[in-house]
């Protein structure tokens, strides 16, 4: 069954002080992995799409990379800005269109 | 240019009553999906339309009715409403890449 898991389910930073957020994933034949952004009482934004292990893709201060079992969403010198719940997703090839979403992390930085 | 347009943005149900969720898109893609969010849950996926005239269930139809009403339009319908059913409901349509762009949300209170 393809699956995905996202940890710490919480995480507060101060402003400036980097750290990862993970995304494991279980999929038969991964299409590919994405990542979004949910600001509260809105819809998940989109912001990265990985195909395959070792892909690296970076916007601002937001980096996802991608291995054959797990992505990580690094955010470097995070601002209060970048508080939000971020998303991850997986598609694979036998699934048509369907979309599997991580329950996601809760991200806090504080000034 | 709006994107993905939902209506209501709020409803508060007695059980038993029955609603229509209504979801446009102005983007001219053919995929167009309903979600639900609920806390500690993710996204799951209620039904979703690959095209015009073709819809498929998802993870947790039951409950629910969708009508793919053209290429523009998703609608989905709560029957006779279960407080198992409050929750946040969100259209979603499928890009060139396949991520996703989502709706602002309608959030369902069943009492």
């Amino acid at each position: 069954e393809d699956q995905v898991t996202q940890s710490p389910e919480a995480l507060r930073l101060q402003e400036g002080e980097s750290s990862s957020l993970n995304c494991s994933y279980t999929v038969s034949g991964l299409r590919g992995l994405f990542w979004y952004r949910q600001d509260p009482g809105k819809g998940p934004e989109f912001l990265f799409t990985l195909y395959s292990a070792g892909e690296e893709k970076e916007k601002e201060r937001l980096k996802a990379t991608l291995t054959k079992k797990e992505s990580f969403l690094h955010i470097t010198a995070p601002k209060p800005e970048d508080s939000a719940t971020y998303l991850c997703a997986v598609q694979a090839h036998t699934g048509g269109f369907k979309t599997i979403f991580g329950a996601g992390t809760r991200l806090f930085v504080k000034a | 240019n709006a994107g993905v347009t939902q209506t209501p943005k709020f409803q508060v149900l007695k059980t038993g009553q029955s609603m229509t969720l209504q979801c446009a898109q102005d983007m001219n893609h053919n995929s167009m999906y309903w979600y639900r969010q609920d806390p500690g849950m993710g996204l799951r996926l209620i039904y979703y339309s690959a095209s015009e005239g073709t819809t498929d269930k998802g993870e947790v139809p039951n409950g629910y009715n969708v009508s793919r009403l053209n290429k523009r339009e998703f609608s989905l319908r709560l029957e006779s409403a279960a407080p198992s059913q409050t929750s946040v409901y969100f259209c979603a349509i499928t890009a060139n890449y396949n991520e996703q762009f989502f709706g602002p949300g309608t959030r369902l209170t069943v009492l």
